[in-house]
């Protein structure tokens, strides 16, 4: 049974850049949620897809976008990347918005020079 | 969502309980006391909750005050695969809900 899965592991972007990261949630479960985690810090939730809708959003700009399949899988859009946007990038899942315990993958390690 | 506070550092010897202690004294009544360990360079990984009674797994227990505003994690024979942050987290199943980790305790079991 497959965890939830994240692609690519790390990634390096040039300030201005865009870019997309991907994940595939644990099997079974239909909600997925990201966060952003810096360094030392805690994962800061972004926002959360159910039935193909944003239903949560945390304090992030709109530069900060996403889209969920109908497979359930996720993308996270990030547009005009600003150095501080150097995190680690995680996505979890969850069956149902409300479900717990959330199921997290490994992250996306995205470095912007 | 309550919010709560943890000890930035904790060590451990191998073999012996780690007990990471979590402030919640803001619980309200329908949320939930979760706790979850962070290995470096991986994602969050779930280890057990609870609303007011303790709670037993084959990872940990939890032991969660009668008046519920604080909790401990207990690790009962801690290995040196348990070193990793430990956070505590509360929240209410059902409804608007932002989930919101603090730092949490970074546990190091030494030999």
């Amino acid at each position: 049974d497959a965890g939830v899965t994240q692609s690519p592991t790390h990634l390096i972007k040039t300030r201005g850049q865009q870019v997309t990261l991907r994940c595939s949630p644990k099997s079974g479960h239909d909600t997925v949620s990201w966060y952003q985690q810096a360094l030392g810090q805690g994962p800061q939730f972004i926002f959360q897809y159910y039935e193909e809708e944003e239903r949560q959003r945390g304090n992030f700009p709109d530069r900060f976008s996403g889209h969920q399949f109908p497979n359930y899988s996720s993308e996270l859009n990030v547009n005009a990347l600003l150095l501080g946007d150097s995190a680690l990038y995680l996505c979890a899942s969850s069956p149902g918005p409300w479900g717990s315990p959330l199921h997290f993958g490994n992250g996306t390690r995205l470095t912007v020079t | 969502d309550a919010k709560t506070t943890q000890p930035p550092s904790m060590d451990c010897a191998e073999g012996r309980a780690a007990n990471l202690p979590c402030n919640h004294s803001t619980i309200s009544g329908n949320e939930y006391v979760y706790w979850y360990r962070q290995i470096h360079s991986q994602g969050p990984q779930y280890i057990i909750h609870g609303l007011k009674n303790n709670e037993t797994n084959e990872m940990a227990s939890l032991i969660i005050t009668e008046d519920r505003k604080s909790s401990t994690l207990i690790l009962p024979h801690a290995t040196l695969r348990d070193t990793a942050v430990y956070y505590c987290i509360v929240r209410s199943l059902g409804g608007s809900y932002i989930p919101t980790f603090g730092r949490g305790t970074s546990l190091i079991v030494h030999p």
